[in-house]
């Protein structure tokens, strides 16, 4: 039972250049996130989506794309690497349960992180 | 819009002290209340959670109970342990469910033996 995996684990920019972070999760939740770490700042949202097909802006989405091709997958794109977005950032999923005012959303369920340094 | 606020830390105590961390909450109606719990180096899990004013939520030996009249959500426990070594995040989602959680600042628990 995987739950949540991102990939890479590490890794190392210089500024300007792109990358793309993975995220997949094998539970068949509807939501999924993209935050980043930073001390003294707790989690900020950068990124989710509420399905296939959708995303939308959180918190702290410049310099940031996204996209949700499949259910399973989330993806987080950095066009061109700044050294403010040297980072731990945590990919998350969670669902809906529940109907009306009853619903609630399930825990999140977050990957291990991964650690994006940019010179 | 909604907010919690939490105790900072860092937080220092030795093996088998008592622990409490605050947390209060802007929301309207009625949220869901968490705590998630961030070992070194691994990602955020869940502690424990509470739905409804006056649950209380807990998970190996940790508790918190959901106070609507003080809106607030603070984590306790009797004695705590090294390996109890933490960083330690209050979280809300709002009335009806939100695609969003909100998350405090986090605190960090160090215990020492």
């Amino acid at each position: 039972n995987a739950g949540v995996t991102q990939t890479p684990k590490f890794r190392v920019l210089k500024t300007g250049q792109s990358m793309t972070l993975l995220c997949a999760q094998d539970m068949n939740h509807e939501y999924m996130y993209w935050y980043r770490q930073d001390p003294g700042m707790g989690l900020r949202l950068i990124h989710y989506s509420v399905g296939e097909g959708t995303t939308a802006k959180g918190e702290v989405p410049d310099g940031y794309n996204v996209s949700r091709l499949k259910k399973q997958n989330f993806l987080l794109g950095l066009e061109s690497a700044a050294p403010s977005q040297t980072s731990v950032y945590f990919c998350a999923s969670s669902y809906l349960a529940g109907t009306g005012l009853g619903k609630a959303n399930s825990p999140l369920h977050f990957g291990n992180g991964t650690r994006l340094t940019v010179t | 819009g909604d907010s919690v606020t939490q105790m900072e830390g860092p937080v220092t105590l030795s093996e088998e002290a008592c622990l409490t961390i605050n947390c209060t909450y802007t929301a309207t109606g009625y949220p869901s209340l968490f705590w998630y719990v961030q070992y070194p180096g691994e990602g955020l899990q869940l502690l424990l959670k509470a739905t409804k004013a006056d649950d209380k939520g807990s998970n190996k030996g940790f508790e918190a109970t959901y106070r609507k009249e003080t809106t607030s959500f603070h984590l306790e426990k009797g004695s705590v342990q090294v390996s109890d070594s933490a960083v330690y995040f209050c979280a809300l989602s709002g009335q009806g469910g939100s695609e969003k959680l909100v998350f405090g600042k986090g605190t960090k628990l160090t215990v020492n033996p």
